[in-house]
């Protein structure tokens, strides 16, 4: 079975400082894709970085990058001069490469709760 | 304009009635998805439609019947609402089968149901 573990249930970072949001995923598939989704209080789930598994360069969006570790099935999110508006859940998802394993939908962590403080 | 739009937003409705929510996208997608986020933030895969098909059934009671009527709507339909559906549901679409290039889930703002 593929599952997306997150450690952190809740985080908390000062404003400006940089945070690292945990996650690993366990499958057999080596070739898939992984995404960090944030969901605010609005509810409103958006996604924040996404990366390939078969891409060794890892991620960059602005201030979002990631750290995949291929062979350790890592996959952190690094927030970088962090904002109040950061405040958020955010979630690690994997779907692999399509068709493989019959696998049709994007299966996400448990979230971890980030609050950034003023 | 909002890709993917589920009405209504919140819905409270008593034990035992029927209830249906409604999604829409308008971003040219041919795959969507209803997702469940129970209290704790779980979010699990109901159903996946693509080009009006259900592709996966994710052992969800039969209570529940999603409907496509075309590509870009699917419906969720809940039969004899029980307390345990108390939950946001997510209304999700994608341009082709997860797992494709760049194929990333766009989804809608969530409703909240509360069974009393």
């Amino acid at each position: 079975a593929q599952t997306v573990t997150q450690s952190q249930p809740e985080m908390s970072v000062q404003e400006a400082e940089t945070v690292t949001l945990s996650c690993t995923y366990d499958t057999s598939e080596s070739n898939y894709y992984l995404f960090w989704y944030k969901q605010p209080p609005s509810r409103q789930m958006i996604l924040v970085i996404r990366q390939e598994a078969y891409k060794q360069q890892n991620a960059t969006e602005n201030r979002f990058s990631v750290n995949f570790q291929k062979a350790a099935k890592s996959f952190s999110l690094k927030i970088s001069d962090s904002q109040l508006g950061d405040t958020a859940m955010y979630f690690c998802a994997f779907t692999p490469l399509f068709g493989a394993s019959g696998t049709y939908k994007y299966i996400f962590g448990t979230g971890t709760r980030l609050k950034v403080l003023a | 304009d909002t890709a993917v739009s589920q009405t209504p937003k919140y819905l409270v409705t008593q034990m035992g009635n029927d209830k249906s929510i409604k999604c829409e996208q308008n971003l040219g997608h041919d795959t969507m998805y209803w997702y469940k986020q129970d209290s704790k933030k779980f979010l699990k895969i109901m159903f996946s439609y693509n080009n009006k098909e259900l592709i996966i059934n994710e052992t969800v009671p039969n209570r529940f019947s999603p409907k496509s009527p075309d590509k870009a709507h699917l419906n969720l339909h809940i039969n004899s609402l029980e307390l345990g559906d108390s939950a946001v549901y997510f209304c999700a679409s994608s341009q082709g089968l997860p797992g494709r290039m760049n194929t990333e889930a766009f989804f809608g703002q969530g409703t909240r149901l509360t069974v009393v």
